[in-house]
This record gives C-alpha cells, structure tokens and sequence, in this order.
C-alpha cells in the first residue's frame, strides 16, 4: 500500500540554525501539506501546496518557512533560522484531487531546537 | 513561562466491548469530516470519513455518526481490541477553506485485556 514517507526522523538543530524536513508524497497525488504538533498539542496545519505553489497557508508560516518540490518525488519544508518554538512534530500529508480530499499523513520527523 | 499541554480526555474500554468516541465541531460551515488514528510517535492514520450530506457511514468495525444540528461528530468502534488503543481525532474542512483540516483535541482509547 503506497504511503507518505519522511527524513530524518529525528533532527535535533541550534536555534539559529536552518533545517530541511523532507517528505515523499504518495506518487499520484496532486496536493501537499506541511501540519505540526507540538507535544501534547493538536495538530495544526501549516501550508499546502498545488501546481507548484503554495495554496493556502496559516499564521504560523511565516518568513522563516517555505516549502518547495524540487523534483517529481520530494517535498521539502525548510525553516530558515529556528527558535526554540519550532520544536514539535512536523507532519507531511498528501491528498489526490479535489474532491478526493482523504489526507494521508507520514510518520512525522520529531524536531527539537536547543 | 511554563506552556501547559493538552489535556486529553480518556476513555478506557475493556477488550471486545464497543467504544464511542464523541467530537464537537464548530464551523457550520464545515461538509468533511475525518477521523484519525495516532499511535504514539507515530502520524495520524485514516481511519474514515464523512461528508455533511450523510448521517452515517460504515467501515470496517467502525462507523461515523454525524449530527449537524448540534455539530457533533462520533466514532464507533465496534468489538474493541488492544491494537485500537491510541488517540483518536476528529478534524473538519470547511467548504471554503481549501483543504485545510482542523483538528480537534483528540480523545486517548485505553483497550484492557
């Protein structure tokens, strides 16, 4: 059964420091999304991303996020100078088209900045 | 300052009994609903789904009751076992919001053999 997969699985970084989470959509989706979930907190969503560009993002993406498909297979999240904040669970998920809305999420890669 | 977590609420069910889990949305604008599975470290599983033009749907062992006159949304289980034990959530797409989900606080299932 195809799946969302994700690296690392634990990164531990410096505030300050840039990081790349990595993800592997499921092949024939169409839609990307980045949600994180701080520990012991709900999931909430952080961006999404469609014909290459973002979609819809929340309040919490701001200038220190992006997101990028630099080729047919990944999809990158990149925090460009952490805080202490950001350490949570980042979450990739994907989904295959309008109207076929089921998201199917990754196992998560565990982010702790000290 | 200290940030205070989630405080899940938890329902424990003995094996093989049923278990019901109950979510409150609160966008009447909302027409998906999703319910998901979380393992310790692990991602949200699908579990099943439902549009606001149904009342009901059935899956395997589990069905999903949606009342959108009080904005509730529940998760039956049927026949409990231990692999079910985990967090449970209830997250909503608004119908103009994308595909944005909002998640819910998320409910623990403790199964006891």
């Amino acid at each position: 059964e195809p799946e969302v997969t994700q690296t690392p699985s634990h990164q531990v970084t410096q505030m300050g420091q840039e990081v790349i989470l990595r993800c592997v959509p499921i092949s024939n989706h169409l839609y990307f999304y980045w949600y994180r979930q701080i520990l012991g907190q709900k999931v909430e969503f952080l961006v999404s991303f469609y014909n290459n560009e973002i979609s819809e993002k929340s309040e919490i993406f701001d200038d220190q996020f992006s997101v990028e498909r630099p080729d047919g297979s990944n999809f990158t999240l990149k925090i460009r100078s952490t805080k202490l904040e950001d350490s949570a669970m980042y979450f990739c998920a994907s989904s295959a088209a309008t109207g076929q809305e089921t998201q199917y999420f990754g196992p998560g890669t565990r982010l702790l900045v000290l | 300052g200290e940030s205070v977590g989630l405080h899940l609420p938890t329902l424990s069910v003995q094996e093989g009994d049923n278990s019901i889990i109950n979510c409150a949305y609160s966008n009447s604008a909302s027409d998906y609903f999703i319910w998901y599975k979380q393992e310790s470290g692990k991602g949200p599983q699908f579990i099943i789904d439902i549009r606001s033009n149904m009342d009901k749907r059935q899956g395997q062992r589990v069905t999903v009751l949606l009342n959108k006159t009080v904005k509730h949304l529940s998760l039956q289980i049927a026949a409990t076992q231990p692999g079910d034990s985990a967090v449970y959530f209830c997250a909503e797409k608004p119908r103009a919001a994308g595909n944005k989900l909002t998640f819910g606080g998320g409910t623990r299932v403790l199964v006891k053999p």
